[in-house]
């Protein structure tokens, strides 16, 4: 069975920073793209980054692009996120979700139970 | 950026009825559409993949359709365990981009 497990949210300063981590299990990690999908309370879902298989390309939306990278650890089947000059804007669950197929597909299926980040004073 | 616009926000509805959502990119995406269903304090799951195939395991009651710019998620007898939140997805260019969400409400 495909898990992902999401950790390292909670309350951070506006300027500071956080690093997630997504651990995966029950399929070859390396295999197949992940990405951040985050949703500010009672909003929608938005995108943050994605990563392919190998980790040679990486994505951004345009709200978290030159503050958040994305990485994974083939060793440790673990996807991160770090976080870095965060604003009250990026409060939100934080999930991370698999891409189904071997071949990019670029939807998402399955998602973590996503991990809360609070940004605020 | 691909803008995805879904219609309506919300929609009230009966045990029973059939329940249309429409999602429109600005601009084409061929078939590079996802379709997901969130209840309240869950992680959201795939429902619908490349506008029309069903994800395994979701029922037969939902469908999809459409390609280029105009997308339907139809669901033709609405079940108690259907109401939620259902967002639109394109997948064909990053920054992949969703839709503003439907919530499907019992009338």
């Amino acid at each position: 069975e495909v898990q992902l497990v999401e950790s390292g949210g909670g309350l951070v300063q506006p300027g500071g920073s956080l690093r997630l981590s997504c651990a995966a299990s029950g399929f070859t990690f390396s295999s197949y793209a992940m990405s951040w999908v985050r949703q500010a309370p009672g909003k929608g879902l938005e995108w943050v980054s994605g990563i392919s298989g190998s980790g040679v390309n990486t994505y951004y939306a345009d709200s978290v692009k030159g503050r958040f990278t994305i990485s994974r650890d083939k060793s440790k089947n673990t996807l991160y996120l770090q976080m870095n000059s965060l604003r009250a804007e990026d409060t939100a669950v934080y999930y991370c979700a698999k891409d189904p197929g071997v071949a990019a597909e670029n939807w998402f299926d399955p998602w973590g139970q996503g991990t809360l980040v609070t940004v605020s004073s | 950026d691909i803008q995805m616009t879904q219609s309506p926000s919300s929609v009230s509805a009966s045990v029973g009825d059939r329940v249309t959502i429409t999602c429109r990119a600005s601009q084409g995406i061929s078939s590079w559409l996802a379709w997901y269903q969130q209840k309240p304090g869950k992680a959201p799951e795939l429902l619908i993949y490349a506008a029309s195939s069903l994800q395994s395991g979701v029922p037969s009651r939902f469908s999809g359709s459409g390609s280029g710019t105009d997308f339907t998620l139809t669901i033709s007898s609405l079940q108690p365990e259907d109401f939620a939140t259902y967002y639109c997805q394109q997948a064909n260019s990053f920054p992949l981009t969703f839709g503003g969400g439907t919530k499907v409400e019992i009338k």
